[in-house]
């Protein structure tokens, strides 16, 4: 299996930028995906092929990286993107992360 | 609008199976992968595997193979899920994911406790 690793949590204050992280345990090329969950909701697709922004998902949330390594980016963080991110890949089946929580200082 | 309706919740006992449906709308059911997501309390995401409505192929996570059965019927546009020989391991939100390689439309999540 794919193993992806998150950070489990992170904590920034509003207004700033922040990058969350997935390393993979192989290469996944660019079939790597992102996620917002919210307690008590369905995960929301954010980031798809690594890069490419989901229709309706505001322009601050962005994605970057290839192989093994990538970034999720929110900037400027809102108080409203409060969440645990998940990345998934495509690659090999299909796994996800274990989630980062995202917390507002 | 592509809208994925879960069944509701079910409490069952260990040593027992439990199916749960997914009702497709608002898209050709037959022409897209319908996966199951795992989610234990406070826990991550655990892919289960995938049926191809239009043939009935499947594919299965090799954790889950014994342990889920994924079905699809054409004529009413649902996909099932069975589980069988639950134990409390088993007890988490299940969710039905329509997508491929990556994953837009969700059901809302159908919460499955194993409980004597």
């Amino acid at each position: 299996d794919t193993v992806l690793t998150q950070s489990p949590a992170l904590a920034v204050s509003p207004g700033e930028r922040v990058t969350i992280s997935c390393r993979a345990s192989e290469s996944v090329s660019t079939g790597m995906h992102w996620y917002q969950q919210k307690p008590g909701q369905q995960p929301k697709l954010l980031i798809y092929g690594a890069s490419n922004l989901e229709s309706g998902v505001p322009a601050r949330f962005s994605g970057s990286g290839s192989g093994t390594d990538f970034t999720l980016t929110i900037d400027p963080v809102e108080a409203d993107d409060t969440a645990t991110y998940f990345c998934q890949q495509s690659w090999n089946d299909r796994t996800f992360g274990g989630g980062t929580k995202l917390e507002l200082k | 609008q592509v809208q994925l309706q879960q069944s509701g919740a079910e409490l069952v006992k260990p040593g027992s199976s439990v199916k749960i449906s997914c009702k497709a709308s608002g898209y050709t059911f037959t022409s897209y992968d319908m996966h199951w997501i795992k989610q234990q309390p406070g826990n991550g995401l655990e892919w289960i595997g995938w049926i191809y409505p239009g043939n009935g192929n499947t594919k299965y996570n090799q954790k889950f193979n014994g342990k889920a059965t994924l079905t699809a019927d054409k004529s009413s546009s649902t996909a099932y899920m069975q589980l069988s020989s639950l134990t409390s391991e088993d007890s988490a939100v299940y969710f039905c994911v329509r997508g491929v390689r990556w994953f837009a439309y969700w059901g809302q999540g159908t919460l499955v406790t194993v409980s004597s």
